[in-house]
């Protein structure tokens, strides 16, 4: 079964870091490409960050552009959002979501962690 | 940034009825787009990709159509389950971007 686990969430102060994780299991991680999802509360989804299955390309939403690192570690089948610089407005669940072979929409979602930028 | 917008923001309507929610593109994005369904507290779930095609195990009374700029995700006949939050999505280039999403009401 394809899984994505999310963790690393958390209270943070304006200005502050943290680093998010997927773990994934279930499929050959190296050979998809990956994207971090938000969803601040009561709003809808903003697609925030994604790479390609080697690691080698990497794309960001320009809200983010200049704060935020997506990486991953393909031999621990794990991707990860380091978030710098964060802002009240970053509050929100972070999800990672995967592609399949067929198509470059988003078929399999974590559950998401909860960021609150607050202080 | 390609700008998506989705119309109407809200719909009520009662099991039974079908209802078209509209998607729009600021430019073209050819087939390159896809639907969800996101019910409250839990992940959003991939009905329709490449604007027509229905993901696996998706009910049938749900389709989808339209190029271009503009697109329509359409429930032939709403069941109970359907009420729900949906969103669009293009894919066609980064970043990718999501409509402001269609929350669909019992009447």
């Amino acid at each position: 079964e394809v899984k994505l686990l999310e963790s690393g969430g958390g209270l943070v102060q304006p200005g502050g870091s943290l680093r998010l994780s997927c773990a994934a299991s279930g499929f050959t991680f190296s050979t998809y490409a990956m994207s971090w999802v938000r969803q601040a509360p009561g709003k809808g989804l903003e697609w925030v960050s994604g790479i390609s299955g080697s690691g080698g390309n990497t794309y960001y939403a320009d809200s983010v552009k200049g704060r935020f690192t997506i990486s991953r570690d393909n031999s621990k089948n794990t991707l990860y959002l380091q978030m710098d610089s964060l802002r009240a407005e970053d509050t929100a669940v972070y999800s990672c979501a995967k592609t399949p072979w067929y198509s470059d929409a988003f078929h399999i979602w974590g559950q998401g962690t909860m960021v609150t930028v607050s202080s | 940034d390609i700008q998506m917008t989705q119309s109407p923001s809200t719909l009520s309507a009662s099991v039974g009825d079908r209802v078209t929610i509209t998607c729009r593109a600021s430019q073209s994005i050819s087939s390159w787009l896809a639907w969800y369904q996101q019910e409250p507290g839990k992940a959003p779930k991939l009905l329709i990709y490449k604007a027509s095609t229905l993901e696996s195990v998706v009910p049938s009374r749900f389709s989808g159509s339209g190029s271009g700029t503009e697109f329509t995700l359409t429930i032939s006949s709403l069941q109970p389950e359907d009420f729900a939050t949906y969103y669009c999505q293009q894919y066609i280039t980064y970043p990718y971007t999501f409509g402001q999403g269609t929350k669909l009401e019992i009447k």
